[in-house]
This record gives C-alpha cells, structure tokens and sequence, in this order.
C-alpha cells in the first residue's frame, strides 16, 4: 500500500525541548511538504522540498528545520526557538512541482508542549 | 498574491440532498489549479477534486463536482446525495503555476443529518 506515514499520531514535549516529527513516503514522489495547522484555521506552510538534499521556506519557517536526505523522508524538528509549537502538523507529498499535481497527506501529528 | 476565501462557516445538509460549498480566489497569474480536500475528525487530508485554471469543462469526481466560474473567481464544491459519511470539514486550496505550495481556505464545517 502506498501513502504516507507520520509518527507519532500525538506528542506530548516540555517547553524548551526540540522535537522531530517523522515523515515517510512510498509514493515516489519528488516534492515533500510540511504545514501546520492551527484550531479553526487552514493550512499554512512551513518547508518544501522539491528534490533530495535541497528545501525551502514557507510561511511560517521561523523556529522550525527539516532535512532531506532521502527521497522518501522528510524530518521536520520543531526547535525551542518556535513560540507558539503547539498544534496539528501534516505532511504531504506530491509526483512533482507544478499546479495541476494534487498533494498527499499524511495522517497528521498532534504536538502539545506544556 | 493569492488568497482563498471560505465564507461559510458550517453549513447543514439532510441525508441524501445536495449540497454547495462555496470558494472564492485571487491570484494574477494566468495558470493555476484549484483543489478542493475534505479533512475528517481523524485529521487527515483527503483529496476530492481538481480544476485547471484552462480546463474548458467542470471537474466531476462521483458524487463531486466542481462549478468554476472563472470570471467571478469561484470554484464551489457540489456534493450530490449527501451521506452521513459526508460530514468533516471541506478546504479550498490553490496552487499557482510557478508556487510551490498549496493557499488554503479556513475551510466550511459540513453536517450530514439523517
């Protein structure tokens, strides 16, 4: 079965700790994203990687890193330096760049820090 | 830049009748796709249907279909035959040619009541 895992689907950290959300993809898909997603809101986008070992900011990149080793993963460590990192994040995957290439989600990952 | 608006909060719908979730865009680039996702209480990210900005014809997927009116830049979402399966909240999403990233909606809450 292809798709998208995240793990853990809750995550629960103390403030001030980094903490690194696991995102896998066995879709064969170049593109790989990363958006938060607050109460009552949509989507909004933090990195984006088109291609192994190369990303990108988002929106909302501030107090958050990613890595790219591997085509089929894509790390996104929320850093101490995030102020406000509680909330629901979802990965996503897509065949390529470009406007008509739907993207994939992954089942989510709620973090809460206390 | 581009934005996408989702006036409609929540919207209720009876079993087996036909529902409109309404979208609005802006963009200035010529080329873009419009996406539209339904997010249940599990929080994943399903995808429903896609329009292209040129697409000469409505998008239709089963039971959705998509009325782009590209002149008043709308691209409602049409659920035909409700199901109880149906209720979960509904995101509009845009993506423009040279954008790497999807611009959500703050997305419609849809109840399907028997």
């Amino acid at each position: 079965d292809g798709g998208i895992t995240q793990s853990p689907k809750y995550l629960f950290r103390k403030e001030g700790q980094n903490v690194t959300l696991s995102c896998e993809q066995n879709l064969n898909h170049d593109a790989m994203y990363w958006y938060r997603q607050d109460p009552g809101q949509g989507l909004r986008l933090i990195y984006y990687s088109q291609i192994v070992n190369d990303f990108q900011k988002g929106d909302i990149a501030e107090g958050y890193s990613v890595s790219r080793e591997k085509k089929e993963s894509f790390p996104l460590t929320v850093t101490s330096a995030q102020k406000n990192p509680t909330a629901f994040y979802l990965c996503a995957s897509s065949l390529s760049s470009g406007s008509s290439y739907e993207q994939y989600f992954g089942p989510g990952t709620r973090l809460t820090v206390t | 830049a581009q934005k996408i608006t989702q006036t409609q909060p929540g919207m209720f719908v009876q079993e087996k009748e036909a529902v409109t979730l309404d979208c609005t865009y802006d963009t200035s680039d010529p080329s873009y796709g419009l996406f539209w996702y339904k997010q249940p209480s599990s929080g994943e990210m399903i995808f429903l249907i896609y329009q292209g900005s040129y697409d000469q014809q409505n998008a239709t997927e089963g039971r959705y279909s998509l009325n782009f009116q590209k002149a008043r830049k709308s691209a409602n979402l049409v659920i035909s035959a409700s199901q109880l399966g149906d209720s979960a909240m509904y995101f509009c999403a845009m993506r423009e040619s040279l954008g790497q990233k999807l611009v959500f909606g703050t997305g419609t809450r849809l109840l399907v009541s028997p």
